[in-house]
Formats: structure tokens, sequence, C-alpha cells
């Protein structure tokens, strides 16, 4: 199993900054996924990060709001920018191959003043 | 894209019991996923299944892909089996390695 983290743990921004949340696998994956869980709420899928091409975002995620990188086959970055309230939620992410079960990383919880 | 229903949402039982949460979902699936979320929020895979039944100590996962329909069960339910529990599905009827659409979860409490 894919053992993943995340840095930050946590952080508290101010609105109108960007934020860039790093995913660190310990192997190489095929697949890399940011989900995002507002309070209260289950997961949503925000985009598939493709190695060495642009993200596939799910409708209602922009590039521009969230940026994302996957520059090789074990590390991603997702980029809040020009946040808000709004934004504040805990951030995953997640890895995959074909046939193989899910791992998320512990999480980033953001909180936007 | 696929829609996922769970239920209950909230579940309070007396430890020992037998304890059960269903899923369903609205299009075909390579595979279902059955998750836990502790406080916290760390996530932890229990199950992936495409078919039929999988055990893993206490824990049993179910799906009837005809039925579009799976089932999570805790035998000798305990104290620390409180947590979240979450189905999960692939976002789109596709194979391979997908993004995964979630129900809501069902808060699960074990009192002693």
């Amino acid at each position: 199993s894919a053992v993943i983290s995340q840095k930050p743990s946590r952080d508290i921004c101010q609105r109108g900054t960007s934020l860039t949340i790093q995913c660190q696998v310990d192997s190489q994956v095929t697949m890399m996924f940011w989900y995002r869980q507002q309070p209260g709420q289950s997961l949503t899928l925000i985009a598939t990060a493709n190695q060495g091409s642009e993200a596939t975002y799910e409708s209602g995620f922009v590039i521009d709001k969230f940026p994302i990188s996957r520059p090789n086959l074990t590390f991603s970055t997702l980029t809040v920018s020009n946040m808000s309230p709004e934004d504040s939620s805990i951030y995953l992410c997640s890895s995959s191959d074909p046939g193989e079960a899910q791992y998320f990383g512990p999480g980033t919880r953001l909180t936007v003043l | 894209k696929n829609e996922v229903e769970q239920s209950p949402q909230n579940l309070t039982a007396q430890e020992g019991e037998f304890i059960t949460i269903n899923c369903s979902y609205s299009v075909g699936i390579s595979a279902l996923h059955w998750l836990q979320q502790h406080p916290g929020g760390g996530i932890v895979s229990l199950f992936m299944l495409s078919s039929g039944k999988k055990k893993h100590g206490r824990l049993i996962a179910t799906i009837n892909i005809q039925e579009k329909h799976s089932s999570l069960h805790i035998t000798a339910s305990h104290p620390r089996d409180s947590a979240v529990y979450i189905c999960a599905v692939p976002v789109y009827s596709g194979g391979g390695a997908d993004g995964l659409t979630f129900g809501k979860g069902t808060h699960l409490i074990i009192q002693p």
C-alpha cells in the first residue's frame, strides 16, 4: 500500500492570498487525485493530477483557482489561489493504480480569515 | 456521473451488536470502496470490491452489481469501531483507477 504525506498539515491564511499544498507518495503511482472536504460535508473530487500534462478538473473547479502540478509519478501540488473564507476546508490528495485501492494523505486543514 | 446514497446517516449501538450500513449507486461501476474516517480526518481504505463478498477481521462487505447496492457489516461491534464509514464509487462509469464520488457517510457510535 502507498504511504502519502502532505505539507502543510494545517494553515491559517488571509483572504486574497494563495497557499500551495504538497503531496508526496512513497512509491510511483499511476493516478493522483485532489479532493476537498468542506466542514460537515463528504469529500468532493477537485481534479485528477496528470503526470506531465494539465490536470483534469471536475465541474465547478477551474485551473485559475486551483492550479495543480504533477512533475513526476510520486509528487503533486495543489494551489488554492486568491482565497476567500469559503475555501476553508480540508484538502486531501490520494493515489491509485488500476485494480488497487485508493490511498489517502492525512489532509491539509485550511482556514481562511 | 455516478451518485451515491448511503444509510443510515447516524447510528448508535451497544457494544457487541451487529451493524449494517447500506450504499446504493446510480451507474455501473468497476469497483466500490468502503472507507473509514476517524476524528481528525484520516481516511483508511477498508475494502475495494467489484463482486461478491470480502471479509477482514470483523468487517464484511458485500456487493450486488445487478441491484447497484452494497452493504458493510460489523460483527461483535466494539467502541473502537466508532468512526465515519463512507461508501465511494468512481465518478464516471469506467475502469482503471478513477477519481471517486462519495456518500455522505455513516457516523457510527458504539457505546460500551
